[in-house]
């Protein structure tokens, strides 16, 4: 069982789309990070967000992290084929251990 | 800057082998982490070092240990190799160990078939 969830795990959609991607846990993390990994590479770290209520904006990207810090959100308005890739969060607990959430596939068509 | 080495790039083993894996973090970083990524599993975090000391651990077993030499960089062993253990390696270095804002530099990782 995954500490932190992601949803929906697959997504593929048409370039200029929007989408949301989730991340829930029933745990309480002291901050929450989202990375985007391609194949063949690491991940590479889009942002961290430490405060309840958080919204931080990259561009076309979104991210918010919940009140509780339970859980967050990625938005991407108008996407592109370039936002392939696998998105994954990351929250580190209270004892300062790194849980990596599932993954959510993104493929977006031209 | 250079980025995060890891080394090798790929690499096969038979079954009751060991292997060691390395990683170069980006100079001056002090924390490096270990995690292991399969389709299955997605990324898990296996151990945590910072100056030398392990500071956190996955759950992990035994089979899978750990060091970091002084001038950080860092080799993961795994010791009687099984199937299961076929993944992609991935190190990250960042500068310190505790700040919530610090940011993780992945490396390509390092790809391990058992076969």
């Amino acid at each position: 069982t995954q500490l932190l969830e992601q949803s929906p795990q697959f997504l593929s959609i048409q370039e200029g789309e929007n989408l949301t991607v989730y991340c829930n846990s029933s745990s309480v993390f002291s901050s929450l990070q989202w990375y985007r990994q391609e194949p063949g590479e690491g991940p590479v770290l889009l942002v961290t967000v430490v405060t309840g209520g958080e919204v931080k904006k990259l561009k076309r990207l979104t991210f918010q992290f919940g009140d509780a810090r339970k859980d967050s959100s990625l938005h991407i308005t108008a996407a592109q084929p370039g936002d392939t890739g696998l998105y994954l969060c990351a929250g580190r607990d209270n004892f300062n251990k790194f849980y990596f959430g599932s993954g959510t596939k993104l493929n977006v068509k031209p | 800057k250079a980025g995060v080495t890891q080394t090798p790039r790929y690499l096969i083993k038979t079954r009751g082998q060991q292997v060691t894996l390395s990683c170069s973090p980006i100079s001056g970083h002090r924390s490096v982490s270990w995690y292991q990524q399969t389709p299955g599993q997605g990324l898990q975090f296996l151990f945590e070092y910072f100056s030398e000391t392990q500071r956190n651990k996955g759950n992990f077993p035994g089979r899978f240990s750990g060091r970091q030499f002084s001038n950080s960089r860092s080799e993961m062993n795994v010791s009687t190799l099984e199937l299961g253990d076929s993944a992609l390696y991935l190190c990250a270095s960042s500068l310190w160990a505790y700040d919530l804002n610090t940011e993780a530099f992945f490396g390509q990782g390092t790809r391990l078939t058992v076969v």
